[in-house]
């Protein structure tokens, strides 16, 4: 079967930087994709690696390394707002379809 | 551009009885998935249409069902409502299954089922 892990729970501090990492087992791989869900709201997209390597926006970064079917999202300088759960998702292909798998998600606690 | 839209935000329905969700893409998109989500449960696919077919299906029973119509909307349907199906039902649209195919999100539709 297809399947994407994820810590369930991550605590970090305000200023610090902390890492949610996601492992894939997935046939076929197109990209791996993150995004962040605030309690009560929508999931919205964070960023998407096709490629290994690294991809920064602002305050995030995402890491992809196909070989070994891992990635991760980098928060730097940790805001209280970051408080939210991150969703991976890996788009696949299957069934003669592209499908998007998703993680679990992981709820990222920041602490003052 | 106007974001995904659902409706209604808030639904309360008894065991046993169906109910209709409706979902309206982002101007332009061609693709919509829905997802039903519980507290700690994550996002759980549902279903995925493009230019009214559905692509993709997920473990769900033939309670759920869903259409999508000419102008991309679409509707999800859920007959014979059971407790378990009380969730918050999140509808998402994408230009389509290609490239990067970045979920775009509506607010969802929390349903409670008692």
């Amino acid at each position: 079967g297809q399947s994407l892990e994820q810590p369930s729970e991550v605590t970090a501090v305000e200023g610090a930087i902390v890492q949610i990492n996601c492992t894939y087992q997935t046939s076929g791989f197109y990209g791996l994709s993150w995004y962040q869900q605030h309690d009560g709201g929508a999931p919205t997209f964070l960023s998407y690696n096709a490629l290994d390597g690294l991809e920064e926006t602002g305050r995030f970064s995402s890491f992809l390394s196909r070989s070994d079917s891992y990635g991760y999202l980098l928060l730097q300088e940790l805001q209280m707002k970051d408080s939210a759960s991150y969703f991976c998702a890996v788009r696949s292909y299957q069934d003669s379809n592209y499908q998007l798998i998703w993680g679990a998600g992981t709820k990222l606690i920041i602490k003052p | 551009k106007a974001g995904v839209t659902q409706t209604p935000r808030y639904l309360i329905k008894t065991r046993g009885q169906q109910v209709t969700l409706s979902c309206s893409p982002i101007s332009g998109h061609r693709s919509v998935s829905w997802y039903q989500q519980t507290p700690g449960q994550g996002l759980q696919f549902l279903f995925e249409y493009f230019s009214e077919t559905q692509r993709n299906k997920g473990n769900f029973p033939g309670r759920f069902s869903g259409r999508q119509f000419s102008n991309s909307r679409s509707e999800m349907n859920v007959s014979t409502l059971e407790l378990g199906d009380s969730a918050l039902y999140l509808c998402a649209s994408s230009t389509g299954p290609g490239g990067k195919n970045i979920q775009y999100f509506g607010a969802g539709t929390r349903l409670s089922v008692l």
